[in-house]
């Protein structure tokens, strides 16, 4: 159980394109949703917390109107990556709770974002 | 602050047993996670600790001192699959997840 889907899992694109990434939980109901960046060889950053049917809460220093999250419902939330530059490059990665704070996340298989 | 520190990276035998450490400076607790994180791949969960004391996985066990802000990963008879980062990640008073930058673990033939 406690299978987190994410799509696409590579993408590489021009720069100035606008990228949307999914994030399904496959088998419960995800009333909380991770969106994580990973640059190589370098730990996991949280960049936002969504809650379903809630605006998502960013950490500081990452840009809402450049990373836009909807979690429009209990087993989809989406992170668009807006006018994607090379500089927006790396391993994005999604994760999902049912809820319960001592549940643990799910991670998805990550979506590997390459702007050329 | 908050803080987890956990190793950068250790190197064992095949067949042997490693110990990973991770101590943690939280506001608050509500249990403790280890996962796994092999190259270019996203981290699978391995365990949870919310009260002291040794939880045994098969070949993997994690320890937890909430006194001492002390945890372990444990891992037995290692295999060269076991070749991956282990990440220590603490549940704060919010529900937040604080993560360490991870263990990095070579193993040897």
């Amino acid at each position: 159980g406690a299978v987190v889907s994410q799509h696409p899992s590579w993408v590489i694109c021009k720069s100035g394109t606008s990228v949307k990434i999914e994030c399904r939980s496959l088998d419960f109901q995800a009333t909380t949703m991770f969106w994580y960046r990973q640059f190589p060889k370098q730990s996991l950053m949280l960049m936002a917390t969504s809650n379903e049917g809630s605006k998502a809460t960013y950490e500081q220093g990452v840009e809402k109107d450049k990373f836009l999250i909807n979690h429009a419902s209990l087993t989809l939330s989406t992170l668009t990556v807006t006018s994607a530059h090379p500089e927006d490059s790396s391993f994005y990665i999604c994760s999902a709770t049912p809820g319960t704070g001592h549940q643990p996340q799910h991670f998805g298989d990550g979506t590997r974002l390459s702007i050329l | 602050g908050q803080n987890i520190d956990q190793p950068t990276e250790m190197t064992a035998t095949e067949g042997a047993i490693v110990q990973i450490n991770c101590t943690y400076q939280t506001s608050g607790f509500n249990g403790l996670f280890w996962y796994q994180q092999h190259a270019g791949e996203a981290p699978t969960f391995l365990s949870y600790n919310v009260l002291d004391g040794l939880e045994e996985k098969g070949r993997f066990s994690s320890f937890l001192s909430r006194s001492k802000g002390y945890s372990y990963l444990l891992l037995k008879e290692l295999q060269m699959k076991d070749s991956a980062s282990y990440l220590c990640a603490v549940l704060d008073s919010n529900y937040q997840l604080i993560w360490g930058a991870g263990t990095k673990l070579i193993i040897k033939p």
